[in-house]
């Protein structure tokens, strides 16, 4: 079935620095890309996604590149504040999008 | 509005209880969606309803029982569960299933704790 591989486990980065989360899918149907943020006792929230027919988009300080010949996809995150500190999913969707495949997660932690 | 709203935040149940959870949202969205979650882990699909119709059960257990009542509304019935069944609960829901503008909102989740 399909998998999704998220690297790394953690990061830990200071402010204003980059942080990049890299994520591996291997059904070569999936077609839609969504990044996730989720703080502690929250939901999932939807920060970024990416279709299959755009290799790359931008909002503000969030970015996602996408390489649907080696199947993989990434999260940029420039400028990184205190608030950015969280844990980041990655999924990819199969059945017209019905089913999202989550990846294993980033806890993402900026120290000031 | 684009909340999905779960009740209850938090429930404590024991393994002879039968107790509900509720979802709802008013976003004219007509598909929605169970997730389980465990700590420190991603979110896994349990079941979705399309058109208020059940159209994917992840082999869930059948002491968990899916109903949608209304496009607005989705429950989840609990009878019978273990301990290993403590987790977060999320319910989410989109757009009309397929449609290629989708874009799945997750509710805050019911923390159950089975005792």
């Amino acid at each position: 079935g399909e998998n999704v591989e998220q690297h790394p486990s953690t990061l830990s980065v200071q402010e204003g620095d980059s942080a990049v989360i890299k994520c591996t899918y291997s059904d070569s149907a999936s077609n839609y890309f969504p990044w996730y943020k989720q703080e502690l006792g929250k939901g999932p929230q939807l920060i970024i996604d990416i279709r299959s027919n755009v290799g790359e988009k931008k909002d503000q300080r969030i970015a996602v590149t996408l390489n649907k010949t080696a199947k993989h996809f990434s999260l940029h995150i420039t400028e990184t504040q205190p608030e950015d500190s969280a844990v980041y999913f990655c999924a990819a969707s199969i059945r017209g999008f019905q089913k999202l495949v989550f990846g294993t997660g980033t806890r993402l932690l900026v120290s000031p | 509005d684009t909340e999905v709203t779960q009740t209850p935040k938090h429930l404590v149940m024991g393994m002879t209880n039968k107790k509900s959870l509720k979802c709802e949202q008013h976003m004219g969205h007509r598909a929605m969606y169970w997730y389980k979650q465990k700590a420190k882990k991603p979110p896994e699909l349990m079941f979705v309803y399309s058109y208020e119709k059940l159209s994917i059960n992840e082999s869930v257990p059948s002491r968990f029982s899916p109903e949608c009542p209304n496009s607005s509304l989705l429950n989840l019935h609990l009878h019978a569960l273990q301990p290993e069944d403590s987790a977060l609960y999320l319910c989410a829901s989109s757009q009309v299933p397929g449609n290629l503008n989708t874009e799945a909102f997750f509710g805050q989740g019911t923390r159950l704790t089975v005792v």
